[in-house]
C-alpha cells in the first residue's frame, strides 16, 4: 500500500496568492521528509530536506522564503509556495526513506495563471 | 560536468527484446545507486537500489554497478509496452546526512513497441 499521501494531487491558483502543499508519512514516523520539484521534461531536483521540530534545510538556490517548509510533526511536513508566479507552476513531489528506499508521494501539479 | 548522466534518448525496442539503460556519476564516493521508472504525470517509483559492485538481479531487471567506471546500467529483458516510461537513474553521493538526499539524471524515455 501507498507510504506516503500527498494532498491536493493537483492545484490552480492565481499569481501573487500562497498554495499549501502537505505530505503524509502514512505508516511510519518519518523525522526526515524531502522536497522535490519536476519541471516538464525534465528530472526531479531535491530543493530541501525537512527535519522534524527543527528548520529545513534548502538546496542552493532555492529560495526558503518563498517555500516555506514546516515539519510540525512526524507524519506531516507541509510545503507553502508563498506569492505564487508563472514560473513557479512545476510537479512538486515529496519523498522519505525508511530501510535506505526512498517512497514517494503521487506528487502535486501547482499551476500558477 | 552534471552529476549523474544517462545515455540520451528516447530508446525503443522491440517487445520482447533486451533494454539497456546506461547511467554514469562523477562523484567517486557515491554509495547507493537507484533505478526509477516514472510514468508521465505519475511520480517515481523504485525498480531496484543497489549498492555493491556487480549483478543484482529481480525478475526481468537487472542492475549492474561498476565503481571504479563509475557506471551504473539497468537492463531489462522480454520488454513490455507496459515498460515504456521514462527511467531515472539516481544517486546518493558520500558524505550526505541522508540516504534521501537523491540527485538524478536527466532520465531516458524508453518505448518499447509491439
Amino acid at each position: 500500500g501507498a507510504v506516503v499521501s500527498q494532498h491536493p494531487s493537483w492545484v490552480i491558483c492565481k499569481s501573487g496568492t500562497s498554495v499549501k502543499i502537505e505530505c503524509r508519512s502514512l505508516d511510519f514516523q518519518a523525522t526526515t521528509m524531502f522536497w522535490y520539484r519536476q519541471f516538464p521534461k525534465q528530472s526531479l531536483m531535491l530543493m530541501a530536506t525537512s527535519n522534524e521540530g527543527s528548520k529545513a534545510t534548502y538546496e542552493q538556490g532555492v529560495e526558503k522564503d518563498k517555500f516555506l517548509i514546516n515539519h510540525a510533526s512526524l507524519t506531516l511536513s507541509t510545503l507553502t509556495v508563498t506569492s505564487a508566479h508563472p514560473e513557479d507552476s512545476s510537479f512538486y513531489i515529496c519523498s522519505l526513506d525508511r530501510l535506505y528506499e526512498q517512497y514517494f508521494g503521487p506528487g502535486t501539479r501547482l499551476t500558477v495563471t | 560536468q552534471k552529476e549523474v548522466e544517462q545515455n540520451s534518448g528516447p530508446l525503443s525496442v522491440p517487445e520482447g527484446a533486451i533494454a539497456s539503460l546506461n547511467c554514469t556519476y562523477s562523484d567517486r564516493g557515491s554509495q547507493s545507486f537507484f533505478w526509477y521508472r516514472q510514468y508521465s504525470g505519475k511520480s517515481p517509483e523504485l525498480i531496484m537500489f543497489i549498492y555493491s559492485n556487480g549483478d543484482k538481479e529481480d525478475g526481468r531487471f537487472t542492475a549492474q554497478l561498476n565503481k571504479a567506471s563509475q557506471y551504473v546500467s539497468l537492463l531489462i529483458r522480454d520488454s513490455q509496452p507496459s515498460d515504456s516510461a521514462t527511467y531515472l537513474c539516481a544517486v546518493v553521493s558520500a558524505g550526505g546526512t541522508s540516504y534521501g538526499k537523491l540527485t538524478f539524471g536527466q532520465g531516458t524515455i524508453l518505448t518499447v513497441h509491439p
